[in-house]
């Protein structure tokens, strides 16, 4: 079965400044990856998923993850954070045989200072 | 109206009250969820359905009872609820559950239960 880990349960960045949101994958095969983010008394909404091909992956909202199959991660990246994008991120892997429903991480709820 | 709707969008209820939840999705897919979230604790998957049948049941109690009467429209009844059942609650679709793994899901914005 697939697991996943968000290491950083918080973050904490400066309006203008870059993000980098670590997601490590436990899983044998190719993995499909998600990342999702969830606004405050809302649902989740797919910022960007990989699946195959290119490992630098562009999403909505100006973020984008690289996939490196060597250390079992995907990480999310944006360049300069917004503070709109103040929110709670999950990172998601589902598998390419077997469970079929996307397992996901615990979340890093990020803060942006002004 | 587009995407997964969900109502209501708050719930407050006691004990010995029964209720439901209604989810629905716009986006002409076959599978549908149940999630449970409760703070600080990951995403729970409760139910899974498609076109219509139940394929998953991650050991819910009993008190929590889902429909599916069809592939555009999810239930989850509740009856004698409990205050660690408080939570949110997300629906969630998806194209198919084709075993691929590669079907993104796609969320409601969940209703949020508060069980007295």
């Amino acid at each position: 079965a697939q697991s996943v880990t968000q290491p950083d349960i918080h973050i904490t960045v400066s309006e203008g400044a870059s993000l980098e949101l670590r997601c490590n994958y436990s899983y044998g095969a190719t993995p499909y990856l998600f990342w999702y983010v969830q606004s405050p008394g809302q649902g989740l909404q797919l910022l960007l998923k990989y699946f195959s091909g290119d490992t630098l992956v562009q999403g909505i909202k100006g973020f984008e993850a690289e996939f490196k199959r060597s250390q079992s991660s995907f990480n999310l990246r944006k360049p300069s954070v917004h503070w709109s994008d103040a929110a709670e991120y999950f990172c998601a892997v589902g598998a390419s045989g077997g469970s079929y429903i996307p397992t996901f991480g615990r979340g890093t709820s990020l803060i942006v200072h002004p | 109206e587009t995407g997964v709707t969900q109502t209501p969008r708050h719930l407050v209820m006691g004990m010995t009250n029964k209720k439901s939840l209604k989810c629905e999705q716009h986006l002409g897919h076959n599978a549908m969820y149940w999630y449970k979230q409760s703070a600080k604790k990951p995403l729970e998957l409760m139910f899974v359905y498609s076109l219509e049948e139940r394929v998953e049941n991650n050991s819910v109690p009993s008190r929590f009872s889902p429909e599916c009467p069809n592939s555009s429209h999810l239930f989850l009844h509740l009856h004698t609820l409990q205050p660690e059942d408080s939570a949110l609650y997300l629906c969630a679709s998806s194209q198919d559950i084709g075993g691929s793994g590669t079907d993104t899901q796609y969320f409601g914005p969940g209703t949020r239960l508060t069980v007295l």
